[in-house]
């Protein structure tokens, strides 16, 4: 079965401090590794598709890479506004659906 | 472009009673999700939908679940009768298709208390 872990659970930064948010994964054939945002009280936010070992994506401060096994989120100089829930997905090509990790709760203090 | 509406966005209910959540996804978008987060957790997908039939039902507690997406546009999720671990938010998501790595976009989701 398709297991999605997230680590840590919670981050707190002071702003300007770079860090790296860790999702682990266990897929028969991966199809797709997602990530989303998601603030309080709103549904999760599209960020990054990645599909294969090796690609990388940025956008803004954020940076998303993929191996075999994991994924990162490079957080670089992160501002209070990135404060959210991170969340990861995988999708497998045995299953329609996508499986989410729990996700990072990041709070970015000024 | 206007995104995934949902309504309510919040709902509070007594246990053993029936609630209906809507959801209107992205114009043109064929696949519709529904998902259930539990606070803490990530979304748990419960059922999709490829235009009007359904694709993916098996994590749907049938027996107080029920979903219909008529015409192929919009949908309805349905509890009956509600359990007090039916409380979490409700995420209505839409895809162009349910192609390879299709990007799915969600809905604000509606908030569901039962006591």
């Amino acid at each position: 079965e398709d297991q999605v872990t997230q680590s840590p659970e919670a981050l707190r930064l002071q702003e300007g401090e770079s860090s790296s948010l860790n999702c682990s994964y266990t897929v028969s054939g991966l199809r797709g590794l997602f990530w989303y945002r998601q603030d309080p009280g709103k549904g999760p936010e599209f960020l990054f598709t990645l599909y294969s070992a090796g690609e990388e994506k940025e956008k803004e401060r954020l940076k998303a890479t993929l191996t075999k096994k994991e994924s990162f989120l490079h957080i670089t100089a992160p501002k209070p506004e990135d404060s959210a829930t991170y969340l990861c997905a995988v999708q497998d090509y045995n299953n329609n659906d996508m499986r989410f990790g729990a996700g990072t709760r990041l709070t970015v203090k000024p | 472009e206007a995104g995934v509406a949902q309504s309510p966005r919040y709902k509070i209910i007594e246990k053993r009673q029936s609630v209906a959540f809507w959801c209107n996804p992205i114009s043109g978008h064929a696949t519709l999700y529904w998902y259930q987060q539990i606070l803490g957790q990530g979304p748990k997908l419960l059922i999709q939908f490829q235009n009007n039939g359904v694709v993916d039902d098996s994590q749907l507690p049938k027996d107080r679940f029920s979903a219909e997406r008529l015409k192929g546009v919009d949908s309805t999720l349905k509890i009956q009768p509600a359990k007090l671990e039916d409380s979490a938010v409700y995420l209505c998501a839409s895809s162009l298709t349910s192609g390879f790595g299709e990007t799915q976009y969600f809905g604000p989701g509606t908030r569901l208390l039962v006591l």
